[in-house]
């Protein structure tokens, strides 16, 4: 059974960067699968963020696309996210998603990200 | 900047149907959007439905169909239960030069 479990800082400091790492267990990240980051401001719709396959590459969000990578390390079978430049509208619930043949899932329980001093 | 739209919020009475949709700001949805289609319930994660417009995944209910309806993307749910309030998250695939996939503001469901 595939599980996906996202892991990071809870809080960071306006201006800074916020980074998250997904760790997937019944899966490889070099699977042909696309690993995706999507987040939910609480209280708020779902946002999709971008996508990373081992060797096909990564898409972005178009308005996201200058603040945001997504990355994989293959050692540890996991794919990260860093958001810079951060303000309190990145606030959110942050989930990782495996995605791949048109589909979404399964979905990490997801990580609350607060963006405060 | 892509708008995907979905209805706010509906109300619909145990047993009865109704059909949600997704609209893009693009043009008519078709096939080529890959439309899914998500559950969300209250603290927690979403959770899939439907994908690529009308494909079930192994757990969805048969109560839940996908389709495309005129120039939109469709979610009927029928002989709805109790446990289907929730909000429904339609999300589309665009191509281009940056593919990218779009979420909708997604819909309420009522079941009163």
């Amino acid at each position: 059974q595939v599980r996906v479990q996202e892991s990071g800082p809870g809080l960071v400091k306006p201006s800074g960067t916020l980074s998250l790492t997904c760790t997937v267990s019944g899966d490889s990240i070099s699977s042909d699968i696309w690993w995706t980051w999507v987040r939910q401001p609480p209280g708020k719709g779902l946002e999709w963020i971008g996508e990373i396959h081992h060797w096909k590459g990564t898409y972005y969000k178009p308005t996201l696309h200058s603040r945001v990578t997504i990355t994989v390390d293959k050692s540890k079978n996991q794919f990260s996210l860093k958001l810079n430049s951060v303000t309190a509208a990145d606030t959110a619930v942050y989930y990782c998603v495996r995605g791949g043949d048109w589909r979404f899932g399964p979905w990490g329980q997801g990580t609350l990200v607060t963006v405060s001093s | 900047q892509t708008v995907v739209t979905q209805e706010p919020s509906l109300t619909v009475s145990p047993g009865g149907t109704v059909t949600l949709t997704c609209a893009s700001s693009t043009g008519p949805v078709t096939s080529d959007y890959y439309t899914n289609w998500l559950q969300q319930k209250p603290g927690q994660a979403p959770r899939p439905l439907i994908y690529s417009t009308n494909n079930k995944y192994s757990w969805t209910p048969a109560r839940f169909s996908g389709s495309l309806l005129g120039v939109k993307a469709a979610l009927t749910l029928s002989a709805v239960q109790p446990e289907d309030e929730a909000e429904y998250f339609c999300l589309l695939y665009y191509t281009g030069a940056q593919p990218h996939w779009v979420f909708g503001g997604g819909t309420k469901l009522t079941v009163l």
